[in-house]
């Protein structure tokens, strides 16, 4: 597609329940990114893709973060057991290389009630 | 659509004048610095960026200034006109071919009428 789609745009969960959250990269690009935005706050890393493996989840929080990419291009965040915590906006990104700027997508916003 | 950055500091600034929004990174080893302008419900979008071995570098309106002495970064921009009010966001790469971003907390600039 023309730019990085995320799906949903809002996701409304209770407490304790598993949530996904979808990314549908730039078409080609084989680096994609997952970083979460908290209110008031600047993006923070959470997990890199080059190709179908994860290179670096080291900024995903907890072990009820996990991300797949199965065939290189579509990705998933997974989170269980959600908690108020985990209320952010999920940012992706994807890039053709790594060392220059990437394109982001809208985001998904979650609220964990 | 999404509030981003309502505790961010906010520069107001009358329409027609120049803005100048600026950023302390953290890492003397960065490399390679980005301004993204973040527009409430959207992902961060690129604005300009820069490499270590430059102190200026311009854009269509924009300037960005580097000052890796005491490490800070400076985005300029000329006759701020109201599309340009968003959150403002200044990202450091630590490294060459590094894919990871550190993103600054942001600023909110206002364009007033």
């Amino acid at each position: 597609g023309a730019g990085v789609s995320q799906t949903p745009s809002n996701k409304v969960t209770e407490k304790g329940k598993y949530v996904e959250l979808r990314c549908d990269p730039i078409s080609g690009h084989t680096a994609l990114y997952w970083y979460r935005q908290s209110l008031g706050q600047g993006p923070e890393f959470l997990i890199y893709f080059q190709g179908t493996g994860a290179a670096d989840d080291s900024g995903l929080p907890n072990d009820r973060f996990f991300a797949v990419r199965p065939e290189g291009s579509v990705s998933t965040l997974k989170i269980q057991r959600t908690e108020r915590g985990d209320s952010a906006v999920y940012l992706c990104a994807s890039s053709l290389g790594t060392g220059n700027g990437y394109t982001f997508g809208s985001g998904t916003r979650l609220t964990v009630v | 659509g999404e509030s981003v950055g309502l505790h961010l500091p906010t520069l107001s600034v009358q329409e027609g004048d120049n803005s100048i929004i600026n950023c302390a990174y953290s890492n003397s080893a960065s490399d390679y610095f980005i301004w993204y302008k973040q527009e409430s419900g959207k992902g961060p979008q690129f604005i300009i960026d820069i490499r270590s071995n430059m102190d200026k570098r311009q854009g269509q309106r924009v300037t960005v200034l580097l000052n890796k002495t005491v490490k800070h970064l400076s985005l300029q921009i000329a006759a701020t006109q109201p599309g340009d009010s968003a959150v403002y966001f200044c990202a450091e790469n630590l490294g060459s071919g590094t894919y990871k971003y550190i993103f600054g907390t942001g600023t909110r600039l206002k364009v007033l009428a």
